[in-house]
C-alpha cells in the first residue's frame, strides 16, 4: 500500500543544472498535479495531468517541463534552474472529476544554489 | 473566477479550548470545499470535504465545518484541541468540472499551548 510516492526528498543543486522530480502512485488515477509550496503562496499548481499523454498548464508552469508516458508516473522537470525555483514541490493525484479528493505525496524539497 | 481567504494566518489555544479557524469563498459557481491539514515535513491530508450534501461536515479527528453560502464561508472547528492538532491548516475550493481550478487558501497555522 505504497500510494503516492516522490522522490528525491530532499535535494541540493546549482543554477542552470538541470532536474528531475519523481512522482509515482499506485491506485491507477487519471488525474496528477504537481504543486509548489512557498511561504505566503498556499500551494500553486505548476503542471497537471488528467490521463497519460495528456498534460496541461497550471498557473505557475514557466521553466517546468512534465511528461506522462504511464498512469502511473509524473515527473516534474526543472531544464535549466534558477534560485526562484527553491521550494517544496508535491505531486498529488486524484481518481478524476468532480475532483473529490487529492491524495499528496510527502514533498520533495529542492534548494537551488 | 474563484479565490479563499483564510482569515488568520496564526492561531493559538491552550489544550482542550475550542479551535476556530477561518476561510471565505468566493465562487462563481457551486463549488465543492475543502480543508487539509500538514503537519510538519508532511504531505497535505484530507481533513473533510463539503459537496453539496449536508452543510454541516463532519472530518476526521473530531474537526468539523459549516457551509454557509450566505456568508460564503466554510469554517473549521473542533470542540477541543489536541495538542496533535499543531499543524497547518489550509481550505481549498473546486469547482465541479475543473481540475485546474482548484485554489488553495495560505494556510493557517494553528498552535496549540499545553
Amino acid at each position: 500500500d505504497a500510494g503516492i510516492t516522490q522522490s528525491p526528498r530532499y535535494k541540493i543543486t546549482e543554477t542552470g543544472r538541470q532536474v528531475t522530480l519523481m512522482c509515482h502512485q499506485t491506485w491507477s488515477h487519471s488525474y496528477m498535479f504537481w504543486y509548489r509550496q512557498d511561504l505566503g503562496h498556499g500551494l500553486r499548481l505548476i503542471y497537471y495531468s488528467a490521463a497519460a499523454d495528456i498534460t496541461d498548464k497550471g498557473e505557475v508552469p514557466d521553466g517546468y517541463v512534465v511528461s506522462r508516458s504511464k498512469t502511473e508516473n509524473f515527473p516534474l522537470t526543472l531544464e535549466s534552474a534558477t534560485r526562484s525555483q527553491t521550494s517544496v514541490y508535491f505531486c498529488a493525484s486524484s481518481q478524476g472529476l468532480p475532483l473529490r479528493e487529492l491524495f499528496f505525496g510527502e514533498g520533495s524539497r529542492l534548494t537551488v544554489l | 473566477a474563484q479565490s479563499v481567504t483564510q482569515l488568520d494566518s496564526h492561531v493559538s489555544v491552550s489544550e482542550g479550548t475550542p479551535v476556530l479557524l477561518r476561510c471565505n469563498y468566493s465562487s462563481s459557481y457551486s463549488p465543492s470545499l475543502f480543508w487539509y491539514v500538514q503537519h510538519p515535513n508532511k504531505g497535505l491530508q484530507l481533513l473533510l470535504k463539503y459537496t453539496s450534501a449536508a452543510t454541516l461536515v463532519k472530518g476526521i479527528n473530531g474537526f468539523e465545518a459549516e457551509f454557509k453560502k450566505s456568508e460564503t464561508s466554510f469554517h473549521l472547528t473542533k470542540p477541543s484541541a489536541h495538542m496533535s492538532d499543531a499543524a497547518e491548516y489550509f481550505c481549498v475550493v473546486a469547482p465541479s468540472g475543473s481540475a485546474r481550478q482548484l485554489t488553495f487558501g495560505s494556510g493557517t497555522q494553528l498552535t496549540v499551548l499545553p
